[in-house]
């Protein structure tokens, strides 16, 4: 089992470029979340998918940034234009729903760096 | 969702046992809590869940008193490679909601 896959795993861009994100869940499961993670801020849940339909994107900071889950294998967050408060790490993370435990498996991150 | 309230920090020594308490005062019937470890840079990782009395796992355990409005983690003979950020969170567990909300966490640290 290859575990959730994030890519790239480091992104270093200049303020105002377009920034896109993406995420292979682990096969057969259902959700689908985007975390970011500061210092300042900890890890924010950012938009959360289930069956690839966004559920609850409440946590999306402004319109500059988008979330699209096309199947069940792929998901991409894209921030347009990119802004250096938007520096951090962007986890993404998959899980079935209704299963026991109600665990989430995280993928190793992308970290942002907008100059 | 119920909020969680855990130290900011915690330092421990190898071979020693650690418990972190975690508040949550408002917690409701049907709320779950589960912990979740991070590693630096990596993300965060799930360790146990409980709802009620007792769990325990290769892990850790997990204490929880009879009202529910608090629960311990308990890591035994921690090493140094425990050393990571601790999160408590309560949530929903049924229904399909998979919503968790991260709070601040505690962060542990492991000392020869």
């Amino acid at each position: 089992d290859a575990g959730v896959i994030q890519s790239p795993r480091h992104e270093v861009t200049e303020m105002g470029q377009e920034v896109t994100l993406r995420c292979k869940p682990i096969s057969g499961h259902n959700s689908l979340f985007w975390y970011r993670q500061t210092m300042m801020r900890g890890l924010e849940l950012l938009i959360y998918f289930n069956n690839n339909v966004p559920i609850d994107d409440s946590g999306m900071p402004e319109d500059r940034f988008s979330a699209k889950m096309p199947n069940a294998s792929f998901s991409t967050l894209k921030i347009q234009p990119s802004e250096p408060r938007d520096s951090a790490v962007y986890f993404c993370a998959s899980s079935t729903t209704g299963t026991a435990y109600n665990e989430q498996f995280f993928g190793p991150g992308t970290r942002l760096t907008v100059l | 969702l119920a909020k969680t309230t855990q130290p900011i920090s915690m330092d421990s020594y190898e071979g020693q046992e650690v418990n972190i308490t975690c508040s949550h005062n408002n917690i409701a019937t049907n709320d779950y809590i589960t912990w979740y470890q991070q590693f630096p840079s990596q993300g965060p990782r799930f360790i146990i869940q409980g709802y009620k009395t007792k769990v325990t796992n290769e892990v850790a355990s997990l204490f929880i008193p009879a009202d529910r409005k608090s629960s311990t983690l308990s890591l035994p003979r921690v090493s140094l490679s425990d050393t990571a950020v601790y999160y408590c969170l309560v949530g929903p567990f049924s229904g399909g909601y998979n919503k968790l909300i991260f709070g601040a966490g505690t962060r542990l640290a492991v000392h020869p």
